[in-house]
């Protein structure tokens, strides 16, 4: 089993739609959560941070964290095709290096 | 805030020539600093970890006389190729997070080149 999962997609949304994406991680401890975007050929980008349950809602994004069922999601309102990249989720490695632990990401598709 | 600088951000140079790459963290102090590297269509793979003043932590498989790090300062890292060869060419990306359990905040990356 990986340590953090995604579907890798493509997923593909209408504008204007709702872009939920998903992500699980095994280790029952980790305590913070990452989501970054990374457009084709350059450097992720940081979009959201979340460390309890619940909701945290930024502009058109929302994180959304279960620790009971080891579950991360991000959704996207309003979708555009400039949100149209790969998104990582990304789970800091519960000792003191704080490494981040990387999904392989999903790809995310706007059509226009 | 939170902005990291990376420079070159392209590299093109002939094999078997060093290439360093720094790395700079503009508007905080950096306590830990991160070097990654991604193949076309593949995953980020860390590289390895380094510490204000202190060795830097390879990942397996990575070799420490080949990608050598510094990381002099709070807001410095530097990596350099030595020797590089065709196979070393990549996209080469760094990160900086600070204390605690904070995002890592990443540069622009550099493309490598060898020819």
């Amino acid at each position: 089993q990986k340590e953090v999962e995604q579907n890798s997609g493509p997923l593909s949304v209408p504008e204007g739609a709702i872009a939920s994406l998903n992500c699980t991680y095994s280790d029952r401890v980790s305590q913070s959560f990452f989501w970054y975007r990374q457009y084709s050929g350059k450097s992720p980008e940081l979009i959201m941070s979340i460390y309890s349950n619940g909701d945290k809602e930024d502009g058109r994004f929302t994180a959304q964290l279960n620790k009971a069922s080891q579950y991360v999601s991000l959704l996207i309102r309003d979708s555009q095709p400039s949100d149209s990249a790969t998104y990582l989720c990304a789970v800091n490695k519960r000792d003191s290096s704080y490494k981040l632990i990387f999904g392989s990401g999903t790809r995310l598709l706007v059509r226009p | 805030g939170a902005v990291v600088s990376q420079h070159p951000s392209r590299v093109i140079c002939k094999s078997g020539t060093s290439v360093k790459i720094e790395c700079r963290s503009l508007d905080f102090q950096a306590t830990t600093m991160f070097w990654y590297r991604q193949f076309p269509k593949q995953s980020l793979m860390l590289m390895a970890t380094s510490n204000e003043g202190s060795k830097a932590t390879y990942e397996q498989g990575v070799e420490k006389d080949k990608f050598l790090i510094n990381h002099a300062s709070l807001t410095l890292s530097t990596l350099t190729v030595t020797s590089a060869h065709p196979e070393d060419s990549s996209f080469y990306i760094c990160s900086a997070r600070m204390e605690g359990p904070q995002p890592q905040h990443f540069g622009d990356g550099t493309r490598l080149s060898i020819l």
